[in-house]
């Protein structure tokens, strides 16, 4: 059972736009701490997509896009291609007494 | 550019230790607003914390791990290790070893990750 909770799949049509949600609680997202995210393609690492809920490091295409409300947040893709099929999880930091990293569960984007 | 690379023992026997080193090149294992951090993932599941180490040595675990793992630095060789005690079949993972900014507090460099597997 993750900390942050995301659907485990979503799909979408190349061209399409799809979301990806993650949500937390009052002890991490909705503290106001920020919410990262990171794509993993099959059988390779992670790799940072999205910081401080909505920056984009060099190099990631203004596709990929995030956002934040509440205890909640979002990661869009939107003109959806077939190299964007992978998992994807947010990350976030929690000030609980659980461990101060904390992840989603994943979710798996089918591009169909 | 920095970057990372784990090695060590790819299987490990129940009961036994895990130990993994990850080499950073490329740049200093001493830069200020840093720490780096283990995160393993078994096959066909999410990723998990596992703990980090300050450029200053104070370390930090994940409560569920806690009791069995150690994180060092050696910063002559530029690289930190990870040992992991009385392993079980459930700590079969990939391990990723990862640069972790301090603010805002995310992984911004990885390594490419190495697998072990715990068994007889």
């Amino acid at each position: 059972q993750s900390v942050l909770t995301q659907p485990p799949s979503v799909s979408g049509a190349p061209g399409q736009r799809v979301t990806i949600s993650c949500t937390g609680s009052s002890s991490n997202i909705g503290a106001g701490y920020d919410v990262h995210w990171y794509q993993q393609l099959p059988g390779t690492a992670p790799k940072l997509l999205i910081y401080g809920n909505s920056n984009r490091p060099s190099g990631v295409p203004d596709r990929f896009s995030g956002s934040k409300s509440g205890t909640s947040a979002s990661l869009a893709i939107t003109g959806l291609q077939a190299e964007d099929e992978a998992d994807y999880y947010c990350q976030s930091y929690d000030s609980s007494l659980s461990a101060p990293v904390v992840f989603g569960g994943g979710t798996k984007l089918t591009v169909l | 550019q920095l970057q990372l690379q784990e090695s060590g023992s790819g299987l490990v026997k129940p009961s036994q230790t895990l130990s993994l080193t990850c080499a950073v090149s490329g740049g200093s294992i001493s830069s200020g607003g840093y720490s780096w951090s283990w995160i393993r993932q078994p096959p066909g599941k999410g990723l998990e914390w596992i703990g980090y180490i300050y450029h200053s040595g104070s370390t930090y675990y994940n409560p569920s791990l806690k009791s069995r793992v150690t994180i060092s630095v050696d910063r002559s060789k530029n690289q930190f290790s990870l040992k992991l005690s009385s392993v079980t079949a459930a700590d079969t993972a990939v391990y990723y070893c990862a640069r972790y900014s301090a603010v805002p507090r995310y992984f911004d460099i990885w390594g490419q990750g190495t697998m072990v597997t715990v068994s007889s």
